[in-house]
């Protein structure tokens, strides 16, 4: 079964300080792994995608990374603006749909 | 670029009404549209697929009858729910493929979806 688990399901920083989140998922045929924000009251908004292991795409503080059971996305020196609910989701090639993991909400403190 | 927009942002109903929520992609053709249910502090659940011109593909558990959806052209789709109750409420989501990145000899980019800012039904 399409599976897409994310960890953890709360993160609480201090500003500047440095973290990663985790995107495990078990996907038939994967058509590509995708990030996406989402703010308290809206859609989500798209971050990155990525489509083969070893590959990397940055945006600011974020960086995200892929290998061929996880994705993790990397975020430097965040600041209180970052807060937010980072949804990681898998695109299955076979069924033609995008999974969901359940989110993993940030907080950064000032 | 590909930006999607929903109307309206937000609903009050009376039970048994119906409701109708649209979604458009602004800048970009849309082949397939997809509608999500999201619950509070809950990740988004897929309801249907809506391809443009033929009719829509529901999730298992979800009422094609109570959610009518609608994908007349390939800049717009609508979610109508019929006979809304209380149970109804939440918050809709829409997103969209891109169709002409299908055509850009990258087809790893058709694959990006969009979404919309979402609507919040409340159903009193």
């Amino acid at each position: 079964e399409d599976q897409v688990t994310q960890s953890p399901e709360a993160l609480r920083l201090q500003e500047g300080e440095s973290s990663s989140l985790n995107c495990s998922y078990t996907v038939s045929g994967l058509r590509g792994l995708f990030w996406y924000r989402q703010d308290p009251g809206k859609g989500p908004e798209f971050l990155f995608t990525l489509y083969s292991a070893g590959e990397e795409k940055e945006k600011e503080r974020l960086k995200a990374t892929l290998t061929k059971k996880e994705s993790f996305l990397h975020i430097t020196a965040p600041k209180p603006e970052d807060s937010a609910t980072y949804l990681c989701a898998a695109f299955s090639g076979n069924t033609g749909k995008l999974i969901f993991g359940q989110g993993t909400t940030l907080q950064v403190k000032p | 670029g590909a930006v999607v927009s929903q109307h309206p942002s937000w609903v009050i109903c009376k039970s048994g009404t119906s409701v109708k929520i649209e979604c458009r992609s602004l800048d970009f053709q849309a082949t397939t549209m997809f509608w999500y249910r999201q619950f509070p502090k809950q990740s988004l659940m897929l309801m249907a697929t809506s391809n443009e011109g033929s009719k829509a593909t529901y999730e298992q558990g979800v009422e094609k009858d109570k959610f009518l959806i609608n994908h007349a052209s390939l800049t717009l789709s609508t979610l109508t729910v019929t006979s809304a109750h209380p149970e109804d409420s939440s918050f809709y989501i829409c997103s969209a493929r891109d169709w002409g990145a299908t055509g850009t000899g990258d087809p790893q980019s058709s694959y990006e979806q969009y979404f919309g800012p979402g609507t919040r039904l409340t159903v009193t």
